[in-house]
């Protein structure tokens, strides 16, 4: 079975741009988190979806959004980026929703220049 | 969520057991305690999740006292590709799927 998938895995961008990353799940799986990554920072929960529903959310600006489709495939988006949006952003799967099971995506490396 | 505390680092050598204790003295009736690996650049892997007593998979055994107020991640007979960032988490899966991560155990292994 395949496992989650990122995409693209590397994104340079300019202050003040947006960007969309997207998260394929492991297939059958309907829940779909994802967090942010820095050195300063660690692994900090973002949102949560769940049959296209944002179940939950972190303490993150309205900049960053998401949204989950038919098929369990989500995206994020963030607007009007800044540098300390520099980050890994890890995308991770589950089967039931509210599991603490989950599979991670390899991530997108997103450099804010 | 129940806090966790783990030790910053360790150092181990290959061949050797390494045991990782988390310590998490408010955890509810309800939490699950579920360790997590991460390699430089890499997403988190889920290694095991336990309730009490003990669990063993493939890679890890993970031991709970009664008490449920710690638990120890053991990784027998480690080798150079352990060495990563091991993560404790404690919660609640009814409460939502926020895993709350907190700065790991960054363990080294030398030959």
């Amino acid at each position: 079975k395949a496992g989650v998938t990122q995409t693209p895995r590397y994104l340079i961008k300019t202050r003040g741009q947006q960007v969309t990353l997207s998260c394929s799940p492991i297939s059958g799986h309907r829940s779909v988190s994802w967090y942010q990554q820095t050195p300063g920072q660690g692994l900090q929960f973002l949102f949560e979806y769940f049959s296209e529903t944002q179940r939950n959310k972190g303490n993150f600006p309205g900049r960053f959004s998401g949204r989950q489709f038919s098929n369990s495939r989500s995206e994020m988006n963030v607007s009007t980026l800044e540098l300390g949006d520099s980050a890994l952003y890890l995308c991770a799967s589950s089967l039931p929703s509210g599991s603490y099971e989950q599979y991670f995506g390899p991530g997108t490396r997103l450099t804010v220049t | 969520l129940a806090k966790t505390t783990q030790p910053i680092s360790m150092d181990s050598y290959e061949g050797q057991e390494v045991n990782i204790t988390c310590s998490h003295n408010n955890i509810a009736t309800n939490d699950y305690i579920t360790w997590y690996q991460q390699f430089p650049s890499q997403g988190p892997r889920f290694i095991i999740q336990g309730y009490k007593t003990k669990v063993t998979n493939e890679v890890a055994s993970l031991f709970i006292p009664a008490d449920r107020k710690s638990s120890t991640l053991s990784l027998p007979r480690v080798s150079l590709s352990d060495t990563a960032v091991y993560y404790c988490l404690v919660g609640d899966s009814q409460a939502g799927t926020a895993l709350i991560f907190g700065k790991g155990t960054t363990l080294s292994v030398s030959s």
